[in-house]
């Protein structure tokens, strides 16, 4: 089992491009996350999806649109990068016993 | 608005010793993780506390919860340097779990 994978582990954009951070689980879970990690802020919840088809914004939203293609695999897409969005981008998932797994991260500069 | 509170950022341990770190979190709830993540990797999942009184040890880690009093500690036995790592706490709120973390504790060992 992979368990939580991302795509791509580094990405490198200038203002204003686009690009989608790709995560997908083959654990059967149902709610699956998306995260952004600052330096000194911990972590903070951009949006998450309960299930498959439905999605609800968490903490910090703005600038992000979100994908719940099926229940494998759910997208975090930025439409027009800023420098603020640099940060580290985790993708989780939650199992039947509420433990949350974390994929390996996806790296972001916005330059 | 939901607040997790991690004291003290940083925490330099001597090998051997014990200690305590605490994380406090302001409103109700009945799920508490603890995390470790290492420099430039995912998050480790550590524990999962969803009752209280609930305690769980693995290794030289113990963790409990007090969900009276919003506070969980981890208690250290005899660090050790494999132990040198940032520890989050996180407080889940809601069916889905929605995660909101703490800002961590760096901790270090010395021989």
């Amino acid at each position: 089992n992979a368990g939580v994978t991302q795509t791509p582990k580094f990405q490198v954009l200038k203002t204003g491009q686009s690009m989608t951070l790709q995560c997908a689980q083959d654990m059967n879970h149902n709610s699956m996350y998306w995260y952004r990690q600052d330096p000194g802020m911990g972590l903070r919840l951009i949006y998450y999806s309960a299930s498959e088809g439905t999605t609800d914004k968490g903490e910090v939203p703005n600038g992000y649109n979100v994908s719940r293609l099926n229940k494998r695999e759910f997208s975090l897409r930025l439409e027009s990068a800023a420098p603020s969005q640099t940060s580290v981008y985790f993708c989780a998932t939650l199992s039947d016993w509420y433990e949350q797994y974390f994929g390996p991260g996806t790296r972001l500069t916005v330059t | 608005e939901l607040k997790v509170e991690q004291n003290p950022l940083f925490l330099s341990m001597q090998e051997g010793k014990n200690y305590t770190i605490y994380c406090n979190y302001s409103t109700t709830s009945d799920r508490l993780y603890w995390y470790r993540q290492d420099p430039g990797k995912s998050l480790e999942s550590l524990f999962v506390l969803l009752s209280n009184g609930a305690v769980k040890q693995e290794g030289r880690l113990m963790a409990s919860l007090d969900t009276k009093a919003r506070l969980s500690t981890l208690h250290i036995t005899a660090a050790v340097h494999d132990l040198s790592a940032t520890y989050f706490c996180a407080v889940g709120a809601g069916a889905n779990s929605k995660l909101t973390f703490g800002k961590g504790i760096t901790l270090s060992v010395r021989p």
